[in-house]
């Protein structure tokens, strides 16, 4: 099977620009989550996407926002970029069910965002 | 206190040694516990799953947990330089959930 794919690799922008990263599931998976990674702050969940639904949300800001569309395939946008949003953004697909739960999530390799 | 607490290292282990990682959690209501290995520069890889108080073996890899002491440890056997790299302990979130929280990792150095 392959992977979890993400595009692009690597992004520069500047202050202000917005960003669109985009992240296919390994086929059949039907959970998407995103995290962001930096050196100082480690692996922080941003959210999760389930059924083309938002099912969890991390801690922050509303600049950060994703979707998913109904092949499971999920976009995250990060609009009014600062400095700060420089870090490598990683996406995880999961055989998330409705009713129970298979928490293994495998990630993709990342994007990794520079904000000039 | 952080939700998932792990010690930085670098934890430094000769070839074909034992490496004991550890990390504890604060939710007592977690369910699934996982241990990720990162080398640099590279995304996280899953290498172990557990759910059960107790032990599970999977090749040179053995993950321990104790739900009563929250605390979740894994072994690496024969430890080998090919291993040195961070071991990022994760936890679930409460509930039914697709979020995972990460411990800040422990680094590990395997010397030939």
């Amino acid at each position: 099977k392959a992977g979890v794919t993400q595009t692009p690799r690597y992004l520069i922008k500047t202050r202000g620009q917005q960003v669109t990263l985009s992240c296919s599931p390994i086929s059949g998976h039907r959970s998407v989550s995103w995290y962001q990674q930096t050196p100082g702050q480690g692996l922080q969940f941003l959210f999760e996407y389930f059924s083309e639904t938002q099912r969890n949300k991390g801690n922050f800001p509303g600049r950060f926002s994703g979707r998913q569309f109904s092949n499971s395939r999920s976009e995250m946008n990060v609009s009014t970029l600062e400095l700060g949003d420089s870090a490598l953004y990683l996406c995880a697909s999961s055989l998330r069910t409705s009713g129970g739960a298979s928490y293994e999530q495998y990630f993709g390799p990342g994007t990794r965002l520079t904000v000039t | 206190q952080k939700e998932v607490e792990q010690n930085s290292g670098p934890l430094s282990v000769p070839e074909g040694a034992i490496a004991s990682l550890n990390c504890t959690y604060s939710d007592r209501v977690s369910q699934s516990f996982f241990w990720y290995r990162q080398y640099s520069g590279k995304s996280p890889e899953l290498i172990m799953s557990i759910y059960s108080n107790g032990d599970k073996e999977d090749g040179r890899f053995t993950a321990q947990l104790n739900k009563a002491s929250q605390y979740v440890s894994l072994l690496i056997r024969d430890s080998q330089p090919s291993d040195s790299a961070t071991y990022l302990c994760a936890v679930s979130g409460s509930g039914n959930t697709g979020k995972l929280i990460f411990g800040q990792g422990t680094t590990l150095q395997v010397k030939p």
